[in-house]
């Protein structure tokens, strides 16, 4: 299993409160995501990086920051919470940032916002 | 807008038993991909298909990309319980921050 870890795994919080999700990885890996998992939906791109300090937006990026300042760290920042931001979010790394390259994901973070 | 429409939504069906479950676009995909997701964890890649008409097995799973690569199709043979998971797929176009993903198929295989 590729090695990459979420932090915090559930969180609850309220509306309006700044919320921030970390992603590591042993991989050494150079591309990070971060992706939100609602039903309906399936999985959305929200921000991605392709190296240290590297980053740019995906599909639902409104409301949300990153910030990649090692290669192994990734963080995804709320910075006043939604009760539209209650979701799952999986973060996802890969090598090459090829449309055929292996994703391989994390756990996962259950975030809920009151 | 790309979309990716994924058929059945839910799925339950008896251990043994054959099952396809359906993804279609109107849009064309340089590469599609297929991942099962278990509960309470990440998906994990089964299969990337780049070639139309292509196919692909793994073990009583078989995959086929559209001759057009704007569907694809998961067929499962003699479905057991630890087939049991959400399938999604995947369609990408030039690179990985342009992938779009289904909502996914709920498969129940039951004993």
């Amino acid at each position: 299993d590729a090695g990459i870890t979420q932090s915090p795994r559930h969180k609850v919080t309220e509306t309006g409160t700044p919320v921030t999700l970390r992603c590591h990885q042993t991989e050494n890996h150079r591309y990070m995501y971060w992706y939100r998992q609602d039903p309906g939906h399936g999985l959305r791109l929200i921000h991605y990086s392709y190296g240290v300090k590297d980053t740019d937006k995906g599909e639902v990026s409104d409301g949300y920051s990153v910030s990649r300042s090692k290669t192994e760290d990734f963080l995804l920042t709320l910075e006043s919470a939604t009760s539209s931001q209650t979701s799952v979010y999986f973060c996802a790394i890969s090598g090459f940032g090829e449309a055929t390259d292996t994703q391989y994901f994390g756990p996962g973070t259950r975030l809920t916002v009151l | 807008t790309q979309l990716l429409e994924q058929s059945p939504q839910f799925l339950s069906i008896q251990e043994g038993e054959n099952l396809t479950v359906y993804c279609n676009s109107s849009s064309v995909f340089s590469s599609l991909q297929w991942y099962r997701q278990e509960p309470g964890e990440g998906p994990v890649l089964l299969v990337t298909v780049v070639t139309g008409g292509e196919v692909k097995k793994l073990k009583r799973l078989t995959f086929q990309f559209g001759d057009a690569r704007k569907d694809s199709s998961l067929h499962i043979t003699a479905a057991q319980p630890g087939d049991t998971g959400l399938y999604l797929c995947a369609g990408a176009g030039s690179s990985a921050s342009k992938i779009i993903f289904g909502s996914g198929t709920r498969l129940s295989i039951r004993p």
